[in-house]
Order: C-alpha cells, then sequence, then structure tokens
C-alpha cells in the first residue's frame, strides 16, 4: 500500500514569492491534516481536513497560509507572500478517523515532508 | 506553555545498551498517547497507548503509560546504530480542538557503534 505522497520534497525560494505543496492521502482515509514543524521541534498542526471539510484551522495563519481539497482527496497548502519565519519542513497526514461521540481514534501517518527554505 | 515535554532532549549510547524516554503531558481531555520515530524524513508510527499499565511491546521497543501521573515512557533495550533518530511523543486531546494531536520536542538519540 502506498504512503502519503508529497510533493515537492524541496523547495528554495526568495521572501515575498507565493509557494504551493502538494500531498496525497493514503487511499480510502478521509481525514488529512497539514503540520509545520520547525527544527528541533515537535510538528505544529496548521489545519485538519475531514473529506473537504476543514474542522480544525484554529491555528492556520490565513493572512498568508491557504489550503484547499475540493474532492476531498489530494489536498494543496499555498503561502503567499511567504516570509523568512516561514522555513520549515510542511508534513502532510492522513488517517482513517471517523467522528464519534468520543472523538477520533485512528493513527496518523506521515508523508516525507517539503522542506521549505526563504531566503 | 508546552502540553508534552520530552526528557532528555538528547541521549548518545553505545550499542547494546538500554535507553528510557521520557513523555510528561497536560491537556484537558486526555485520550491518547502516541510514540514516533523520525528520521530525516516522515515520523513512523510506533505505539499508540490509552489505557494506563498495559505495556505495548513491539521487538525491542516497549512503552507503558500511568494516566494518573500523566507520563509515558519507551523503553528501547539492545539498542543499534538504526534507533538513531528523533522519538516524539504525541497526546491526543478529545477537548474542543478534536483529535488534534499535541507533540512533544523529540528525544535525539545517538547510538554509537
Amino acid at each position: 500500500e502506498a504512503g502519503v505522497v508529497q510533493s515537492p520534497r524541496y523547495k528554495i525560494i526568495e521572501k515575498k514569492q507565493p509557494v504551493a505543496f502538494w500531498c496525497n492521502p493514503i487511499s480510502g482515509h478521509n481525514t488529512l491534516y497539514w503540520y509545520r514543524q520547525n527544527l528541533g521541534q515537535g510538528p505544529e498542526l496548521l489545519i485538519r481536513y475531514e473529506n473537504e471539510e476543514a474542522v480544525d484551522d484554529s491555528q492556520l495563519p490565513k493572512d498568508r497560509f491557504s489550503a484547499e481539497r475540493l474532492k476531498g482527496v489530494d489536498s494543496t497548502l499555498k503561502i503567499q507572500p511567504a516570509e523568512l519565519g516561514d522555513s520549515a519542513v510542511y508534513l502532510c497526514a492522513s488517517s482513517s478517523s471517523r467522528r464519534t461521540g468520543t472523538g477520533n481514534t485512528d493513527t496518523q501517518y506521515f508523508g516525507p515532508g517539503t522542506r521549505l527554505t526563504v531566503l | 506553555e508546552d502540553k508534552v515535554v520530552q526528557s532528555p532532549l538528547s541521549l548518545v549510547v553505545h550499542e547494546g545498551d538500554t535507553v528510557t524516554l521520557n513523555c510528561s503531558y497536560e491537556v484537558t481531555n486526555f485520550r491518547s498517547l502516541l510514540w514516533y520515530k523520525q528520521e530525516k524524513k516522515a515520523p513512523t508510527f510506533l505505539f499508540m497507548l490509552t489505557s494506563s499499565g498495559i505495556e505495548k511491546k513491539s521487538g525491542r521497543l516497549s512503552s507503558i503509560l500511568d494516566k494518573k501521573e500523566l507520563f509515558s515512557i519507551l523503553n528501547i533495550t539492545a539498542t543499534q546504530t538504526g534507533d538513531s533518530a528523533v522519538y516524539l511523543c504525541a497526546v491526543e486531546d478529545r477537548g474542543s480542538t478534536l483529535g488534534r494531536l499535541y507533540f512533544g520536542r523529540g528525544t535525539q538519540l545517538t547510538v554509537w557503534p
């Protein structure tokens, strides 16, 4: 079974330029997550989708970040314009969790990430 | 403030040593605690713990959760150079942010031959 696929693996841009990341989750996984991981830190959630609905985007900096998952499968995360502080690894994860009265339980599986460097 | 605190932040051992990694947490509505191994790429899943006192084991790795004292440990016996990685602990909070994982900073483990 293929894992979570992300592209590109590396991206170097100058500040103020736009950048986009793409994620294809594990087949059949309805929940998709975007995380940002700064050097020496754990991943921090940016946004979570259940199918095509963004159910948790409270930590997404909406002034410059946007995301979409139009058909409930692939997703893109965009930054426009990028700033120096956006340099990080952007991880995508997916799970087959379903929302229940007691919450989600299924394991999140991560993609290889996109390492963004903003110069 | 950090909801998940891992210690030590880094650890250097020799092959064959046994290591214990610590994770303490503080969330409003605990649901589960997860351990991941991160080499130079994606975090890979190791364990999910939901009940106190029940050890989960996979080969040389084992983990246990104490929900009263709010911590978990990850043990690795007979370490090998391939165990060198960052080990991440994450806690799921089923409160207002249903299903959100909070990660610690990780423990950087280096195993020398």
